[in-house]
């Protein structure tokens, strides 16, 4: 089975620059999730989706990051403009189905976007 | 607050040697417990999922436990190889939609 796909890779821009991911995840994953890797930290989850609805985006800093998912499937996250603070690596995951995250469905990484700001 | 605490930070281990991983959580109420690996430059990698009725599972070379009562976990790695060298991240769901992630021990196994 096709794993959970980012594009692209690794991507350096200036500051005040914008910025997209995107991800494909794996066929079939009603829940797909955004989180945010800054070196020697665990992943932030910056937002999760449900098909295309948002179930959480908390803690997205919706002054300058947006997220959509239309049609339930792939998603782009988006920077615009670009800080210093925003290099990190993006992971995009996704599961099965959200309802059954509390019985422990399992949470599939992507190989994540890696991001410098200069 | 929810929080997860991993211990040691850092390790560096013979290869063939066995190693043991700590992780403390304050996380309530309390779903699941999930351990991760996560190799240099590639996204995290399930290793085992863990619910409140469990408290071992394997996989491999690699054995979790879980105590829900002292709210402790533990990943132990058999006979480490040189692949072993990751992140290792634990993560402990209180349901549904969240995960808390703790920082990661890095391991190093050396030849």
């Amino acid at each position: 089975e096709a794993g959970v796909a980012q594009s692209p890779r690794y991507k350096i821009i200036e500051k005040r620059q914008s910025v997209a991911f995107w991800c494909n995840p794996i066929s079939g994953h009603a829940t797909l999730y955004w989180y945010q890797q800054i070196l020697g930290q665990g992943p932030k989850l910056l937002i999760q989706f449900q098909n295309n609805g948002v179930v959480d985006d908390s803690q997205l800093p919706k002054d300058r990051f947006s997220a959509e998912r239309l049609k339930g499937v792939d998603s782009t996250l988006k920077i615009q403009p670009a800080k210093l603070e925003d290099s990190a690596v993006y992971l995009c995951a996704s599961s099965l189905d959200i309802g059954r995250a509390s019985s422990g469905n399992t949470i599939y990484f992507g190989e994540g976007s890696w991001l410098t700001v200069v | 607050k929810n929080q997860v605490e991993q211990s040691p930070q850092s390790l560096i281990i013979l290869e063939g040697k066995n190693c043991t991983l700590q992780c403390n959580y304050t996380v309530s109420p309390f779903s699941n417990l999930r351990w991760y690996k996560q190799d240099t430059g590639r996204g995290p990698v399930s290793l085992t999922i863990m619910t409140f009725s469990e408290n071992t599972k394997s996989n491999g070379r690699y054995t979790a436990t879980l105590d829900a009562d002292t709210k402790q976990s533990s990943l132990h790695i058999t006979a480490s190889q040189l692949s072993d060298s990751a992140s290792y991240i634990c993560v402990v769901s209180p349901g549904f939609q969240k995960l808390v992630f703790g920082t990661g021990t890095r391991l190093l196994v050396s030849p």
